[in-house]
């Protein structure tokens, strides 16, 4: 069976700082990865996607995420934090079919 | 991306009733999917949605609970039966893209009283 552990339920960062979002997980043969990011009372907004290729995946609004295929991660990560960016973030992992989402990270971004 | 919408946004229900949840996509699609995300928890799949065919339900969910129809390649819905508070929780559609990645309806929030 496939798993996502997002370790941290809460992230607080001072805005201009960088941030890292954790994500784990264990998923049968090649991974399909993904992060959705939630804003207050939103519906889920695809972010990023890793399937295949280039070890780094950038996606929208500045973020980018790392696949590591010896540790089973795929952080999230942005240079600078926004205010704007305080969110609840999901990782999703699984085969080709459906995947499973982690509990979510709520980041907190600090004037 | 994809435009998804849902109705109702929100709704508050008497124990015992059903509410039925419409989900439209702005193209069409083979696989669609219904979760459920109660406060503060992650994403549960309830089941997936294809058309031209009975949904296909995940383990703790059963079709007299929560039967599905999807009569086209645009639309689906979901109905909550016989509601308990238990059943209070955001309902949420998604589609799924060829490259794999879903986009979201916005949500609808049930409260059961």
């Amino acid at each position: 069976a496939q798993s996502v552990a997002q370790p941290e339920d809460q992230v607080n960062v001072a805005e201009g700082n960088p941030l890292t979002v954790k994500c784990t997980y264990s998923v049968s043969g090649n991974p399909y990865l993904f992060w959705y990011v939630q804003y207050p009372n939103r519906g889920l907004q695809f972010l990023l996607k890793y399937i295949t290729g280039d070890n780094l995946v950038k996606g929208s609004y500045g973020f980018e995420a790392e696949f590591n295929k010896s540790q089973t991660s795929f952080h999230l990560k942005k240079p600078s934090a926004l205010v704007s960016d305080s969110a609840l973030y999901f990782c999703a992992a699984g085969g080709s079919y459906i995947p499973t989402f982690g509990r979510g990270t709520s980041l907190i971004v600090h004037p | 991306s994809a435009v998804i919408s849902q109705k109702p946004s929100r709704d508050i229900c008497q124990r015992g009733t059903s509410l039925t949840i419409q989900c439209q996509v702005d193209s069409q699609v083979t696989m669609m999917f219904w979760y459920r995300q109660q406060p503060g928890q992650s994403l549960t799949l309830i089941a997936t949605a294809n058309q031209g065919s009975e949904a296909t339900y995940e383990s703790g969910f059963v079709i007299d609970k929560f039967p599905i129809s999807r009569p086209n390649l645009t639309f689906s819905t979901l109905t909550v039966s016989n509601m308990s508070p238990e059943d209070s929780s955001i309902y949420l559609c998604s589609r799924r893209e060829s490259s794999y990645e879903q986009y979201f309806g916005p949500g609808t929030r049930l409260t059961v009283t």
